[in-house]
C-alpha cells in the first residue's frame, strides 16, 4: 500500500510569487485535505476536495485554492505569496467523508518565503 | 465550534517511566477524538482515535487514552516511555454531524531522558 507523498519537500520563493504543491492520496482513498502548520503550532486546516470538488474550507483567502485530478490527486496553488505563508504544508487523504476515517498525511512540504 | 486545549507544551520523562499528555476539548456535538504524533520533519502518524464506542482507546506502540465526557479530557498515557516516543503528540478533534474538518491542538513535546 503507497501512502501519501508530496512533492517538493522544500521550496524556496519570494514575496508576491506563486506556488504550486502537489500531493499523491494514499490507494483507495477519494477525499484529500490541506493543511498548513506555522513553527510552534498545531495544523490549521486550509480545504478538503471530495470527488474532485471542494466541500470545505478553513479560515484562508481565496488566494489559496486547490484542484483535485480524477486520479485523487491534488494541488494546492498559493497566488501573491506572504511571509506569513511559510509554513510546512501538509496533505491528508482519508477513504470517504464520513468522520470516522482516519487522515493519513503525507511528509509535508516546508514552504520558505523570502 | 470546537477548540482543543493540550495542558502542557513540555513533558520531560525519564526512560521507563509513565507518560502523561493532556487534552481538554470543546464540541457543539458528539466529537471524534484522535491523537497524532510527528516526529522532526515527518508528516503526522496516527496513534489512535475515539468515536464513541469504548471509552479507553487502545493505540500503537503501547499508548491508550480515556474519553471521559463529564471532564471533557482525553489524555494520553502510556506506561512505560521509550527513547523513541520522544516527538511532538497532538490531540485532535474532529465534530460529528458530518463535519469533516480537524481542529488540532498546539502540541505537546515529549522529551525522553536516558
Amino acid at each position: 500500500e503507497t501512502g501519501v507523498t508530496q512533492s517538493p519537500t522544500h521550496l524556496i520563493k519570494t514575496r508576491g510569487q506563486q506556488v504550486t504543491l502537489r500531493c499523491s492520496s494514499q490507494s483507495g482513498h477519494n477525499t484529500v485535505s490541506w493543511y498548513q502548520q506555522a513553527l510552534g503550532q498545531g495544523p490549521q486546516f486550509i480545504f478538503q476536495y471530495y470527488r474532485e470538488e471542494e466541500n470545505g474550507r478553513g479560515n484562508f483567502p481565496p488566494r489559496f485554492s486547490g484542484l483535485q485530478f480524477p486520479n485523487y490527486s491534488s494541488e494546492l496553488n498559493v497566488n501573491a505569496l506572504e511571509l506569513d505563508d511559510s509554513a510546512l504544508y501538509l496533505c491528508a487523504s482519508s477513504s470517504g467523508v464520513s468522520y470516522n476515517s482516519p487522515l493519513h498525511f503525507g511528509n509535508g512540504t516546508r514552504l520558505t518565503v523570502t | 465550534a470546537q477548540s482543543v486545549t493540550q495542558l502542557d507544551s513540555h513533558v520531560s520523562v525519564s526512560e521507563g517511566t509513565p507518560v502523561l499528555l493532556r487534552c481538554n476539548y470543546s464540541s457543539s456535538y458528539s466529537p471524534s477524538l484522535f491523537w497524532y504524533v510527528q516526529h522532526p520533519n515527518k508528516g503526522l502518524q496516527l496513534l489512535l482515535k475515539y468515536t464513541s464506542a469504548a471509552t479507553l482507546v487502545k493505540g500503537i506502540n503501547g499508548f491508550e487514552a480515556e474519553f471521559k465526557k463529564s471532564e471533557t479530557s482525553f489524555h494520553l498515557t502510556k506506561p512505560s516511555a521509550h527513547m523513541s516516543d520522544a516527538a511532538e503528540y497532538f490531540c485532535v478533534v474532529r465534530p460529528g454531524a458530518g463535519s469533516y474538518q480537524l481542529t488540532f491542538g498546539k502540541g505537546t513535546k515529549l522529551s525522553v531522558i536516558p
